[in-house]
């Protein structure tokens, strides 16, 4: 597709239940990046993909979080046992690759998918 | 670890203005990416800019531009001619390995743009 796609693009579940959140990357982008925003906060860094790899979970908050990529393109962030701390806006974002200087590289968003938890 | 820093938590600007949102960073890193996206209401990211750490030229899209001061680690996006659509969260953000091997980007807490008509 032309740009990062994200679905759902809005998620009510309740609390305890299990979400699963995608990411459709821009063509060829071989780096994703997972952000995590909560209300009028910034951006809390997740899990980053290089091709099918996550070289840094580090970001991962607890062990109810999870990711995978397949195929090097799309992307499932996993919420089990879902808490309302983890009501937020989960943002996606790919790149071409993670070389920062290279002046063509740039780093683009979905629109994001809102969780809220109740 | 790499840090970006914004100080202003909120700026005004009259329409038709040009106005300076400063970003300072810290990276031990010789080779790093700096980034301005901007967010609306709505949610969306939009990416604005984009200056690498070894162009020896100020970037430049359109309206914006990047004031890169790199001995003193300074990363200021300015608007020119302010319009009423560019109020929006603003945020700085920096791509690096803080000395490691795998790549992060950092933003900062971003600086809230209300221009005024």
């Amino acid at each position: 597709g032309a740009g990062v796609s994200q679905s759902p693009s809005n998620k009510v579940t309740e609390k305890g239940k299990d979400v699963e959140l995608r990411c459709d990357p821009i063509s060829g982008h071989t780096a994703l990046y997972w952000y995590r925003q909560s209300l009028g906060q910034g951006l809390e860094f997740l899990i980053y993909f290089q091709g099918n790899s996550a070289p840094d979970k580090s970001g991962l908050p607890s062990d109810r979080f999870s990711a995978e990529r397949t195929g090097g393109s799309v992307s499932t962030l996993t919420i089990q046992r879902t808490q309302q701390e983890d009501s937020a806006v989960y943002l996606c974002a790919s790149s071409l690759a993670a070389v920062p200087s290279y002046s063509g590289n740039t780093i683009y968003f979905g629109e994001g998918s809102w969780l809220t938890v109740v | 670890a790499q840090k970006i820093t914004q100080t202003q938590p909120g700026m005004f600007v009259q329409e038709k203005e040009a106005v300076t949102l400063d970003c300072t960073y810290d990276t031990s890193d010789p080779s790093y990416g700096l980034f301005w996206y901007k967010q609306p209401s709505s949610g969306e990211m939009i990416f604005l800019i984009y200056q690498g750490s070894y162009d020896q030229q100020n970037a430049t899209e359109g309206r914006y531009s990047l004031n890169f001061q790199k001995a003193r680690k300074s990363a200021n996006l300015v608007i020119s001619a302010s319009q009423l659509g560019d109020s929006a969260m603003y945020f700085c953000a920096i791509l690096g390995t803080e000395g490691g091997s795998n790549y992060k980007l950092t933003f900062g807490k971003g600086t809230l743009l209300t221009v005024n008509p």
